[in-house]
């Protein structure tokens, strides 16, 4: 049970702003927000994640709800190499969980 | 954070044969797992393994069909034994990295197929 429930898909114009978001209403007070990305025949990729405070690093920024059972990954100006799947997983002490995750389609 | 080596990165197994994947990290790392991801589906955890301790297996993996090693902080093998069609999946390693506030590496995956 990956406890969080993202779009199936999305879609955005390159050179864009896009704005993924994910609910998890269960989560923890201890339970991190993270975002991993795998592109077509690759591995997941570390995009982001955080605890409490909005996070920003040069991939992406992570916007966590006051109450935290929502959050939103954005990525500033889309690209096509920005087309994956982007998964949003909640973690503890824990392996992480992956859910479907949103297919993000860039077009151009 | 880590740098993963996974190999093979692919492989094409007869049926009833066993595959064994490597994954190297470039540094040592306390936590290691791996995954797998069926065609079309996401990522589904196999088990974790920790250096000096037995893997640690999901519901619904065994450790006769999918036997772990980590004989050290830097290393993990999983073997696919006794392989069938079904088996045919992309495997993937990933460590745990920044201490208690983990981010995690993965491995670029093993694609095998059964035949």
């Amino acid at each position: 049970d990956a406890k969080t429930t993202q779009p199936n898909s999305m879609e955005s114009n390159e050179e864009e702003p896009v704005h993924l978001p994910c609910n998890h209403s269960t989560i923890s007070g201890t339970d991190y927000i993270h975002w991993y990305r795998q592109l077509p025949s690759q591995g997941p990729e570390y995009v982001i994640h955080g605890l409490t405070s909005n996070v920003n690093n040069r991939m992406a920024s992570l916007a966590i709800a006051e109450d935290r059972k929502s959050s939103t990954l954005i990525l500033h100006r889309a690209t096509l190499r920005d087309a994956a799947v982007y998964y949003c997983i909640r973690a503890g002490n824990t392996p992480l969980v992956f859910g479907k995750g949103t297919r993000l389609s860039v077009i151009a | 954070s880590a740098v993963i080596s996974q190999k093979p990165s692919r492989d094409i197994c007869q049926r009833g044969t066993s595959l064994t994947i490597q994954c190297q990290v470039d540094s040592q790392v306390t936590m290691m797992f791996w995954y797998r991801q069926q065609p079309g589906q996401s990522l589904t955890l196999i088990a974790t393994a920790n250096q000096g301790s037995e893997a640690t297996y999901e519901s619904g993996f065994v450790i006769d069909k999918f036997p772990i090693s980590r004989p050290n902080l830097t290393f993990s093998t999983l073997t696919v034994s006794n392989m069938s069609p079904e088996d045919s999946s992309i495997y993937l390693c990933s460590v745990a990295w920044g201490g208690t506030n983990y981010g995690y590496t993965f491995g670029s995956g093993t694609r095998l197929t059964v035949v």
